[in-house]
């Protein structure tokens, strides 16, 4: 079956420090991608996706591309913020009868000033 | 555009009794999932339902789970006799038609059961 296997937390950062989040995935046919990002105490908003290989999504100065070689689709951003302290959720719709969405466990990430 | 709306957000219920989740989906979708988020874990799906219509339930328990999605009004997900094991967060999202799995379903901020 579907499954997403993305790095272990906690992550621990300093603000403009390189961020990379990695997430490889397994699934049958040719899924859509997706990280989605969990504030403290809300839910689930979507930072970025992807749909076919080599796709690159991008948001609020993340990205990252489907690599379907690697079975990857790693986050990415150049330089983070004390306000990108959340929860981060790789996940997968492979599609088939109910479109469901396959997550990952999700990484925290903590970034000090 | 209002989004997803969940009721309550935060719900303590006592072993034994019954918990109402409540989901109103965005303006103009028509396609409803729930999922649960249990403690340092990720999100699992649980049904997946269209108006009036279960589609797909195959990761709800069999037994003392229940989701509907009437004509009018919310989705409700009932939970029967809750026990300790219940207690997690419980997440709707919505989508417009379901046209490929590059969708985007929107989630709402959650209900949180508690049981003790």
């Amino acid at each position: 079956g579907d499954s997403v296997t993305q790095m272990e937390g906690p992550v621990t950062l300093s603000e403009e420090a390189f961020l990379t989040i990695n997430c490889t995935y397994t699934a049958t046919g040719y899924p859509s991608l997706f990280w989605y990002v969990q504030y403290p105490g809300e839910g689930l908003q979507l930072l970025l996706k992807a749909t076919k290989a080599d796709d690159k999504g991008s948001n609020k100065g993340f990205e990252a591309t489907y690599r379907k070689e690697t079975t990857s689709f790693h986050l990415e951003k150049g330089s983070v913020q004390v306000s990108d302290s959340a929860v981060y959720f790789c996940a997968l719709n492979s599609g088939g009868s109910n479109y469901k969405l396959t997550f990952g466990k999700g990484t925290l990430l903590t970034v000090n000033p | 555009n209002a989004g997803v709306m969940q009721n309550p957000r935060h719900l303590v219920r006592r072993r034994g009794q019954e918990a109402r989740l409540r989901c109103s989906p965005m303006k103009g979708h028509s396609h409803v999932y729930w999922y649960r988020q249990l403690p340092e874990e990720g999100l699992k799906f649980m049904v997946y339902l269209q108006k009036e219509n279960i589609i797909d339930e195959s990761g709800m328990p069999k037994e003392r789970f229940s989701a509907e999605f009437p004509k009018e009004g919310p989705s409700i997900l009932r939970i029967q006799q809750v026990v300790r094991g219940d207690s997690a967060a419980y997440f709707c999202a919505s989508s417009p038609e379901m046209r490929g799995p590059g969708e985007t379903q929107y989630f709402g901020p959650g209900t949180r059961l508690l049981v003790l």
